[in-house]
């Protein structure tokens, strides 16, 4: 599916480098989402963004910072992060507001690692 | 609040086999449901979701599942496993309240097919 694309696939980056993950929706959807991927962990919700404004941190460190300068775009940047931060992180996207629960459409996932 | 829980990590069938992956949740209010598969190296992908009405539904690739109110279950199910369906699956839960957009997702079972 190509209606989320995320880039880059994957990243390797040191503790001290300052990087940023992109993600775009081609699908005209109003919210989207920042998530991660940890081995044997549940998804992680790390940002919500409705009609670009934050709506939902949940407790993310400050060395991700979030940016949705519209609604098709959303950038995750990163600072001094930690060997934990290794992961897949996903950005999703979806319709809000119809008065039905609608699915988050996924994009591929960036892996980072962190050395 | 809500949660997920998909029993077995990871499940085992032989090609031309029943699959069935289950998934519990828990939720105050009616939910709505959904089933998402994620192959090597690819976000995930909507297989099916409940919102209301027919309480079975058909999904993608022969994939259904059925909502049981009494049991609190949404397990999924195939009548014969093929070899590409080897992959992760995920059941999320989430519902209609609030301003938030929150999909709350279990840790996953992992679907091997033996040929």
């Amino acid at each position: 599916e190509t209606g989320v694309t995320q880039t880059p696939r994957h990243l390797v980056m040191g503790m001290t480098n300052k990087k940023s993950l992109k993600c775009e929706q081609h699908l005209g959807h109003n919210a989207m989402y920042w998530y991660k991927q940890s081995a044997k962990k549940p998804l992680e919700l790390m940002f919500v963004y409705n009609f670009k404004e934050q709506t939902e941190n949940n407790s993310v460190p400050s060395r991700f910072s979030p940016e949705c300068p519209n609604s098709s775009h959303l950038f995750l940047h990163l600072h001094t992060l930690q060997p934990e931060d290794s992961a897949l992180y996903l950005c999703a996207s979806s319709q809000e507001g119809t008065g039905s629960r609608q699915p988050q459409h996924f994009g591929d996932g960036t892996r980072l690692s962190i050395l | 609040a809500q949660s997920v829980t998909q029993l077995g990590s990871h499940v085992s069938v032989s090609e031309g086999a029943l699959v069935l992956l289950r998934c519990n949740y828990s939720s105050s209010v009616p939910p709505y449901l959904f089933w998402y598969v994620q192959y090597p190296n690819q976000g995930l992908q909507l297989l099916l979701k409940y919102t209301t009405g027919a309480t079975l539904v058909k999904g993608i690739n022969g994939f259904e599942a059925e909502f049981k109110k009494s049991e609190t279950s949404f397990h999924l199910t195939k009548p014969s496993a093929h070899m590409s369906d080897a992959a992760e699956y995920f059941c999320a839960v989430s519902d209609n309240r609030g301003a938030g957009n929150q999909f709350y997702f279990g840790t996953g079972t992992s679907l091997t097919v033996i040929p």
